[in-house]
């Protein structure tokens, strides 16, 4: 497709309980990055991945959340026993290979997975 | 790491007035400086972008500096319109391993173009 998909748009869970959210990257990019954005706005970077690799995982809170990119499937990225904290928008973003020259490539966003925990 | 500082972080402006956010960062090895817009409820949306060899970029009303020795880059919208209205987030990032690396984002400003 040519937008980031992501799914569902809002994800409410109870504390304790599990959450997955998927991701379709545009066609032909190469890389997936998850994003979580809090109530103040700022972004903090989870996981990124080239194809279905993991690139950079400095940002997982490796306890309770993992990601996947698998061939022929929405990347996803599971909450295992969420808490309070966890409430949050989750973006996705992809981007294509580097340019020839070897520079960044835009990363386009999609619409974001509202997940609220009570 | 790459930390990014944005001020100010709201900015209120007349319409037709030109409005000027900035930016540092502190990781020479930066390279790719993107400004998104978002508003409320919504997506990021990339409005410009400045690689570093590169000192200035201009697209319609909206114009990204970089200044590589400061390690400062500013976004300058002119001819503000309501429309314009959203918050704004710069961000940094650079080539690691070969690949794109993530971007590390300002604190977001919030523009608000009154009629």
């Amino acid at each position: 497709g040519e937008e980031v998909a992501q799914t569902p748009k809002h994800l409410v869970r109870g504390e304790g309980q599990k959450a997955k959210l998927y991701c379709a990257p545009i066609k032909g990019h190469s890389y997936v990055f998850w994003y979580q954005q809090v109530l103040k706005n700022e972004f903090k970077f989870l996981i990124s991945f080239q194809n279905e690799n993991v690139f950079d995982e400095t940002g997982m809170p490796k306890e309770r959340f993992s990601a996947k990119c698998l061939p022929n499937s929405p990347c996803s990225l599971e909450i295992q026993a969420t808490k309070l904290e966890d409430s949050a928008v989750y973006f996705c973003a992809s981007s294509q290979l580097l340019l020839r020259d070897k520079s960044n490539q835009p990363q386009h966003f999609g619409d974001g997975t509202r997940l609220s925990i009570l | 790491g790459e930390n990014v500082e944005q001020h100010p972080s709201t900015l209120s402006v007349q319409e037709g007035d030109s409005a000027v956010i900035k930016c540092t960062y502190s990781d020479s090895a930066s390279n790719y400086f993107p400004w998104y817009k978002q508003e409320l409820g919504k997506r990021p949306q990339l409005i410009i972008d400045i690689r570093s060899n590169v000192g200035e970029k201009k697209d319609q009303r909206i114009a990204v500096t970089l200044n590589k020795t400061a390690k400062h880059f500013s976004l300058h919208i002119t001819e503000t319109q309501p429309e314009d209205s959203a918050v704004y987030f710069c961000a940094a990032s650079k080539v690691w391993g070969g690949s794109n690396y993530k971007l590390t984002f300002g604190k977001g400003t919030l523009l608000t173009v009154n009629p």
